[in-house]
């Protein structure tokens, strides 16, 4: 497989409910994004991942944890989320040494419906 | 990181080539202007990237004047699959970039048979 990937493509879930979304790239980065796009709205960055380290967190709700075990591998944990939080939840990598604004790579993305 | 102005949307026919501009009026020395495009639940493709005058590849050419304050994608004889929205972005690069991207509300392109 190539590129990036993300699973699940669609998850349903309740507001009481723990879930995940998981990422994985196939392209040799060392970053790693999360980016929330709710309807109608421009893509949020929410968490970024360096050599699978935090450095940013943009003020995200603590319902979202991110987690970085692996420069190949990202995870989302969710739990007990709000209506609100429906979206679609897009996953992206890099190479961070560029220094060129560097190209990020996105996966399809999970689209989240929260009940 | 700059502001970013882009039309909301934009119509076409086939066939067409297409202009999309972006204000960047605040733009910094070390920032480079990126353009992505976007289609329905799928995420964001890298397009093309700039500093300044004019950079083209196999998809599109970006223009950028000498002020650097705006830059246009242009688009060469759009055809239907083309209808997507297109982000303009610019980000500092430099040694400390976090790989920020602040995605705006874009333009949608709509073309047209």
């Amino acid at each position: 497989e190539t590129g990036v990937t993300q699973t699940p493509r669609h998850l349903v879930m309740g507001m009481t409910n723990k879930k995940s979304l998981k990422c994985e790239q196939h392209l040799g980065h060392n970053a790693m994004y999360w980016y929330k796009q709710s309807a109608k709205k421009p893509l949020e960055l929410m968490f970024v991942y360096s050599l699978e380290e935090r450095v940013e967190n943009n003020s995200v709700p603590s319902r979202f944890s991110p987690e970085c075990p692996n420069s190949s591998h990202l995870f989302l944990h969710l739990h007990t989320l709000q209506p609100e939080d429906s979206a679609l939840y897009l996953c992206a990598s890099s190479h961070w040494t560029s220094g060129r604004g560097d190209e990020q790579f996105f996966g399809p993305g999970t689209r989240l419906t929260v009940l | 990181l700059a502001k970013t102005t882009q039309p909301i949307s934009m119509d076409s026919y086939e066939g067409q080539e297409v202009n999309i501009t972006c204000s960047h009026n605040n733009i910094a020395t070390n920032d480079y202007i990126t353009w992505y495009q976007q289609f329905p639940s799928q995420g964001p493709r890298f397009i093309i990237q700039g500093y300044k005058t004019k950079v083209t590849n196999e998809v599109a050419s970006l223009f950028i004047p000498a002020d650097r304050k705006s830059s246009t994608l242009s688009l060469p004889r759009v055809s239907l699959s083309d209808t997507a929205v297109y982000y303009c972005l610019v980000g500092d690069a430099g040694s400390g970039n976090t790989g920020k991207l602040i995605f705006g509300q874009g333009t949608t392109l709509q073309v047209k048979p």
